[in-house]
């Protein structure tokens, strides 16, 4: 089952730096999507999300894109940060429901 | 910030025993759910809960599993006879319904069957 893709398992940036992580999806009933952030021994932390209807969502240093005609999705982060560094979920859901579909995830390296 | 918690943080258990792992949502939170990540796999939602049922479960919430709201606080999950492949992290979550608003998760219990 591969409807949420995040083909890049790491990142490495600099601090100061933008990252950009990437994600696609395949299942086009997909209509609202969240990137969640992720340190060791805890969870998932909500970060920034997106319905279908937009294609850009902005929250400080915080920015996703959405490109429906390509089912892809993107974070943008800038300037990077050493703390930023953590691996970043991407997941999609359907309706007004919560049964997210996780990607694999993207282990991000913000290197001072 | 309110948070989700979840107890033990890691249960170590035998094949073929019952286990319960217990999760205190936000207090003015309607919806919970369950997620599990098995290792280096991807986070897969299990259950959603609300108004005391069961609203969604995936195919891997089978009759080996349940889930309760015994009180006004706890959210269970409990698994009758583990399995092998039952060894995860289990993550509860909550929300309070309102405009898509995100999950909350909780930190998650290592479970891992022997």
């Amino acid at each position: 089952d591969q409807q949420v893709k995040q083909n890049s398992p790491s990142l490495s940036v600099q601090e100061g730096r933008i990252s950009i992580l990437n994600c696609d999806y395949t299942n086009s009933m997909f209509d609202y999507f969240l990137w969640y952030k992720k340190y060791p021994a805890e969870g998932p932390t909500f970060l920034i999300s997106i319905s279908s209807i937009k294609d850009k969502n902005e929250d400080g240093r915080f920015t996703v894109f959405l490109n429906k005609s390509a089912k892809h999705l993107s974070l943008h982060i800038v300037p990077s940060q050493p703390g930023d560094s953590a691996v970043y979920f991407c997941a999609a859901s359907v309706g007004s429901n919560y049964k997210l579909t996780f990607g694999k995830g993207t282990l991000l390296t913000v290197n001072p | 910030e309110p948070e989700v918690t979840q107890t033990p943080s890691h249960q170590v258990t035998q094949m073929g025993q019952e286990v319960i792992l217990r999760c205190v949502p936000i207090s003015n939170h309607l919806y919970f759910y369950w997620y599990r990540q098995i290792l280096g796999q991807k986070v897969e939602f299990l259950v959603s809960f609300y108004n005391n049922e069961i609203s969604e479960k995936s195919e891997i919430f089978d009759d080996q599993f349940s889930v309760e709201r015994p009180d006004g606080s706890n959210f269970t999950l409990k698994i009758r006879s583990t399995k092998l492949e039952d060894s995860a992290m289990y993550f509860c979550a909550s929300s309070n319904g309102g405009a898509r608003g995100a999950l909350h998760f909780g930190n998650g219990t290592r479970l891992t069957v022997t």
